[in-house]
């Protein structure tokens, strides 16, 4: 079955710098990939996501990167603040598998004033 | 718009005991998937209902069931509760059954098993 790797999983940076998390799929039939944002006793939130024919998308200080010959899709944060500071989720669905995302093991990611 | 209401919030069982767990999807969203979150093993996914069929089903044992009803609301089930159930058990609606379309979460139920 589908299986995502997502590295690293833990991540301090300063008030203003980028972070960059990134995920590996393994199954080639993989066709969307959504990136969650969880505070703290909170539900997952999804914060943008991608399908596979479309290399990049952004949203604010958010953007998202797919390279489907390496099945590997990147988030970048620009910017940071120390709101930004929760775990995050890559994921990613087979287009035949209905309602199933894959989800990596989380990055917790932690902005410093 | 309400988002996904999941109730209850929390809940202790103890050993063999079995539990209902229940989730109301944003109004006019369609399909439910559910997910449990432990520390070890991250999210993972249970199954998914659409139009009160279950369309698909992760590896979990058959002690963990579900079903969905005609205003698209969803109940899990699991029974002979162990140990290693105590979790965040999630649920997810989206809009329509198309292939894809993004899944926003309830806020959870913690179940906790003595």
């Amino acid at each position: 079955g589908e299986n995502v790797e997502q590295h690293p999983s833990t991540l301090s940076v300063q008030e203003g710098d980028s972070a960059v998390i990134k995920c590996t799929y393994s199954d080639s039939a993989s066709n969307y990939f959504p990136w969650y944002k969880q505070e703290l006793g909170k539900r997952p939130q999804l914060i943008i996501d991608i399908r596979s024919n479309v290399g990049e998308k952004k949203d604010q200080r958010i953007a998202v990167t797919l390279n489907k010959t390496a099945k590997h899709f990147s988030l970048h944060i620009t910017e940071t603040q120390p709101e930004d500071s929760a775990v995050y989720f890559c994921a990613a669905s087979i287009g035949t598998s209905y309602g199933k995302l894959t989800f990596g093991q989380g990055t917790i990611l932690t902005v410093h004033p | 718009k309400a988002g996904v209401t999941q109730t209850p919030r929390y809940l202790i069982k103890t050993r063999g005991q079995q539990v209902t767990l229940s989730c109301s999807p944003i109004s006019g969203h369609r399909s439910v998937s559910w997910y449990q979150q432990t520390p070890g093993q991250g999210l993972q996914f249970l199954f998914e209902y659409f139009s009160e069929t279950q369309r698909n089903k992760g590896n979990f044992p058959g002690r963990f069931s579900g079903r969905q009803f005609s205003n698209s609301r969803s109940e899990m089930n699991v029974s002979t509760l162990e140990l290693g159930d105590s979790a965040l058990y999630l649920c997810a609606s989206s809009l329509s059954g198309a292939l894809n379309q993004p899944q926003h979460f309830g806020d959870g139920t913690r179940l906790s098993i003595l």
